[in-house]
């Protein structure tokens, strides 16, 4: 059984600060990395995708990687009110299908 | 291009009716995705074609279910005898099916039954 595991929060944090969001997954062999943000009641939104060890930066987001610990994390720096959503973190292992596992998402709620 | 569409968006009906949801995915992609998801939990996998091949099912869908992709463009789900169990938000996704995987979600159909 392929599990993805997230704290569900919510995560609160003030405009302006970083949120860090933490993933941890159960297959060894997993090889895609992805991060999803839901507003309530609409659907994912695919925000970040990593495959390697390390860092990948795109804007306000970066995706950090580590095969080793299995475990992936989402920081968005200089959070805004519009940031908070629930985040998917989704884990993709290898053999064709590509099908990702879901974790249940955490809720970040950004204060002004 | 202007992504995955879905319709409905919303379906109300009752219990023991069938349903059927349609999925146009992103035009150059050739793999499609279904999902069901709850309040509180992530999207459940439920199916999954590459063009017109339907090439996984996950065991949580039972045969009161079926999926189709004729023709390896657009895709129906079919909920034969709902129950209100089924009530979910069915949310579709496609992918390119090459190089990378992400999956990129349409906006929804949810499921009301009563």
């Amino acid at each position: 059984q392929k599990e993805v595991e997230q704290n569900s929060g919510p995560l609160s944090v003030p405009e302006g600060a970083i949120a860090s969001l933490n993933c941890t997954y159960s297959d060894r062999v997993s090889q895609s990395f992805f991060w999803y943000r839901q507003y309530s009641g609409k659907s994912p939104e695919l925000i970040m995708s990593i495959y390697s060890n390390g860092d990948k930066e795109d804007g306000r987001f970066t995706a950090q990687l580590n095969k080793a610990s299995q475990y992936v994390s989402l920081l968005i720096r200089d959070s805004q009110p519009s940031d908070s959503a629930t985040y998917l973190c989704a884990v993709t292992s290898s053999g064709g299908s590509y099908i990702p596992t879901f974790g249940r998402g955490t809720s970040l709620i950004v204060h002004p | 291009d202007t992504g995955v569409s879905q319709d409905p968006r919303h379906k109300i009906t009752k219990r023991g009716q069938n349903v059927t949801f349609r999925c146009d995915p992103i035009s150059e992609h050739n793999r499609l995705y279904w999902y069901r998801q709850t309040l509180g939990q992530g999207p459940e996998f439920l199916t999954y074609f590459q063009n017109e091949a339907q090439l996984e099912k996950s065991r949580l869908l039972s045969d009161r279910f079926s999926a189709e992709r004729p023709k390896g463009s657009f895709s129906t789900l079919e909920i034969q005898r709902t129950e209100q169990g089924d009530s979910a938000m069915y949310l579709c996704a496609s992918s390119p099916g090459t190089g990378f995987h992400e999956q990129y979600f349409g906006p929804g159909t949810r499921l009301t039954v009563t």
